[in-house]
């Protein structure tokens, strides 16, 4: 059981917008900076939201972050086929000393 | 160009340990804190450790903790995780991945090496 809740799967066609939620607690979430990645099959996994919200250099603004309480979303607008990847959600969490993931989320692109 | 290369997987019997190495360039490794994330086979990502800029603070899961050992070598641009007393579950691809803060993720990631604990 991961300390951060994902849904194991979301789909969307092309051109589609979808959300990934990740929820967490007042120890993780609620209280730090919240992190996503994406993972394409076989490789590393790759920032793409940093800080709730903050996207790196070169990440498309397709993709946003936001947080709520211990909930955070990322969303994924005007689906491509190549946004075809695992996502995962990180926070560190105050109670642990230690960051958490969520379980993380394949998405596919129908 | 940041780039992180990890080395020193390979397959183990339990009980064995390891040295996986991390090699930074491209950026003043001495300034940032730096993370091991590992990934058993077909699951997800799991946080090992990290390590503060010169070496004073240490943060570990608790599943390893008084098996795994985080260490840098800022002169050598290189960052260590001894992993002893392995068990078949610490099998994964093991990643380093350089972060800002004790609580920030991971910015840039190497492309992992991989560790299995067999007989």
């Amino acid at each position: 059981q991961s300390v951060l809740t994902q849904p194991p799967s979301a789909s969307g066609t092309p051109g589609q917008r979808v959300t990934i939620s990740c929820s967490g607690s007042s120890s993780n979430i609620g209280s730090n900076y919240v992190y996503w990645y994406q993972q394409l099959p076989g490789t590393a996994p790759k920032l793409l939201i940093f800080r709730n919200n903050e996207r790196p250099s070169g990440v498309p603004d397709r993709f946003s972050g936001s947080k709520s309480g211990t909930s955070a979303s990322l969303a994924i607008s005007g689906l491509r086929t190549e946004d075809e990847a695992d996502y995962y959600c990180e926070a560190w969490d105050d109670y642990l000393s230690g960051a958490v993931f969520g379980g993380g989320t394949q998405l596919t692109v129908l | 160009e940041v780039q992180l290369v990890e080395s020193g997987g390979g397959l183990v019997q339990p009980g064995g340990s390891l040295r996986l190495s991390c090699a930074a360039s491209g950026f003043t490794f001495s300034s940032y804190w730096m993370s091991w994330v590992r990934q058993a086979p077909g699951k997800g990502l799991e946080w090992v450790a990290k390590i503060k800029q010169d070496g004073s603070e240490k943060y570990y899961v608790d599943s390893v903790k008084g098996r795994f050992t985080i260490s840098r070598d800022n002169a050598k641009n290189s960052l260590y995780l001894q992993v002893n007393s392995l068990r078949a579950e610490d099998t994964a691809v093991y990643y380093c991945a350089r972060t800002y803060s004790k609580q920030s993720g991971g910015d840039y990631w190497g492309q992992g090496t991989l560790v299995t604990v067999s007989s």
